[in-house]
């Protein structure tokens, strides 16, 4: 059975460049989730889809951050003038329905390097 | 203050034998869920194991337990006849009942096994 899948897996972006990242959730999965991991953390939550709907955006770092998920499937993170401070890996996440005791799965990631 | 705690950065085990991975938590909300995630130099975050605030019993799953300890607000993992392919970091997450359900994650515990 399929994950949920992230592409691209690895991305170099020059600095003020805009970068767009893509992330397939689990077939059927109403909810799904951005988090930003930075080198030696736990990650961090960034905004929250059910279905369409974005209901969360509060970890959103900046302006330059914005998450979109037109038909409640894939979705699609987009950073604007990327920074430094931006190079982290971006995971995604999706879980069947909303609920505390759901129980979410991660795509592998995307490291995202700005020079 | 911290939601979620891991006091462990590094941890080492002999190969077969049983380790404890330390975690916990912080919430005055009633409903809640635990999570531990293993994350491999892949990058990729694995689920292992979920224990409910109302479970009365302590999850397993295979050679993973979780030792909840409601009043103390502890949540540690246990891995038992550990294996070389179990080095990895391992990462607490809470959700709590209300909002949006998102992770919270603490800063992991980096786990060698040793042939």
């Amino acid at each position: 059975g399929a994950g949920v899948s992230q592409s691209p897996r690895y991305k170099v972006a020059k600095r003020g460049q805009d970068v767009a990242l893509r992330c397939d959730p689990i077939s059927g999965h109403v909810s799904l989730f951005w988090y930003q991991q930075a080198l030696g953390q736990g990650p961090e939550f960034l905004t929250y889809f059910q279905n369409e709907a974005q209901l969360d955006k509060s970890g959103l770092p900046s302006d330059r951050f914005f998450a979109e998920r037109p038909e409640g499937s894939v979705s699609t993170l987009k950073i604007q003038r990327t920074q430094q401070e931006d190079s982290a890996v971006y995971l995604c996440a999706s879980s069947l329905a909303k609920g505390v005791f759901r129980v979410e799965y991660f795509g592998p990631g995307t490291r995202l390097t700005v020079t | 203050a911290q939601k979620i705690t891991q006091t462990q950065p590094g941890m080492f085990v002999q190969e077969k034998e049983a380790v404890t991975l330390d975690c916990t938590y912080d919430t005055s909300d009633p409903s809640y869920g635990l999570f531990w995630y293993k994350q491999p130099s892949s990058g990729e975050m694995i689920f292992l194991i979920y224990q409910g605030s109302y479970d009365q019993q302590n999850a397993t799953e295979g050679r993973y337990s979780l030792n909840f300890q409601k009043a103390r607000k502890s949540a540690n993992l246990v891995i038992s006849a550990s294996q070389l392919g179990d080095s990895a970091m391992y990462f607490c997450a809470m959700r709590e009942g209300g909002g949006t359900y998102k992770y919270i994650f603490g800063t992991g515990t980096r786990l060698k096994v040793l042939a």
